[in-house]
């Protein structure tokens, strides 16, 4: 079956960085396209942006280019969400998601989720 | 990018009743690019409905998602117990994915 296990909690200071860890399992890794949601205190989800795990390409939302990198290792089906310059107001919940399956012209909605990592920046 | 705002915030119902939850975009979506998820607390999103009126895999009848261009619904046609979540739409179309903002089913 299909899993997405997340890396466990962190905390940070202000103006650190934090890298997240997704890693798939029950699935071709390199097949689906991963994508990375985030999701305040009380608040809505957020899209960050998704990595394709086979040719490592990547797409970020406006608002986080120049502080967000995706990266993936497939010899251990991972991928992995780095965001730095951290600030009070990136206390999250952050999501991996699956791009799978109910695609229309090779265009899906998020069928899997990893079960989010909490990221704390305080001083 | 594509903004999607979710009606009303918060809808005070009770079991059995029907529930009707809006989404509105600010520029058309294609409906093969609309979805629907369900949020509980403590839990990651569940995909609810795909392509603005498709069932995903083990998700009851009583949901059902409808609507075109820039409105859509979902609505659940009697409401169970487990039920009462936070429902959230998102179009899938363009490149910059998005989500609304919620709307919130609490008991009544």
């Amino acid at each position: 079956q299909v899993q997405l296990v997340q890396s466990g909690a962190e905390v940070k200071k202000p103006g650190a960085s934090v890298k997240v860890s997704c890693k798939a399992s029950g699935y071709t890794f390199t097949g689906y396209y991963m994508h990375w949601v985030r999701q305040a205190p009380g608040q809505g989800l957020e899209w960050m942006g998704w990595i394709n795990p086979n040719s490592g390409g990547t797409n970020y939302a406006q608002k986080f280019q120049g502080r967000v990198t995706m990266t993936r290792d497939t010899s251990i089906s991972t991928a992995y969400m780095e965001l730095s310059r951290l600030r009070s107001d990136d206390t999250a919940v952050y999501y991996c998601a699956r791009e799978g399956r109910y695609c229309t012209n090779g265009v899906c909605p998020f069928d899997y989720w990893g079960q989010g990592t909490l990221v704390t920046v305080s001083s | 990018e594509i903004v999607l705002t979710q009606s009303p915030g918060t809808l005070s119902l009770s079991p059995g009743e029907r529930a009707t939850l809006s989404c509105r975009a600010s520029q058309s979506v294609s409906s093969s690019y609309l979805a629907w998820y369900q949020q509980k607390p403590g839990q990651a999103p569940r995909l609810l409905i795909y392509g603005a009126s498709s069932r995903a895999t083990g998700i009851p009848d009583r949901f059902s998602g409808s609507g075109s261009g820039t409105d859509f619904t979902l609505t659940i046609s009697r409401l169970e117990p487990e039920d009462f979540a936070v429902y959230y739409c998102q179009q899938y179309g363009s490149s910059t994915r998005t989500f609304g903002q919620g709307t919130k089913v609490e008991i009544k």
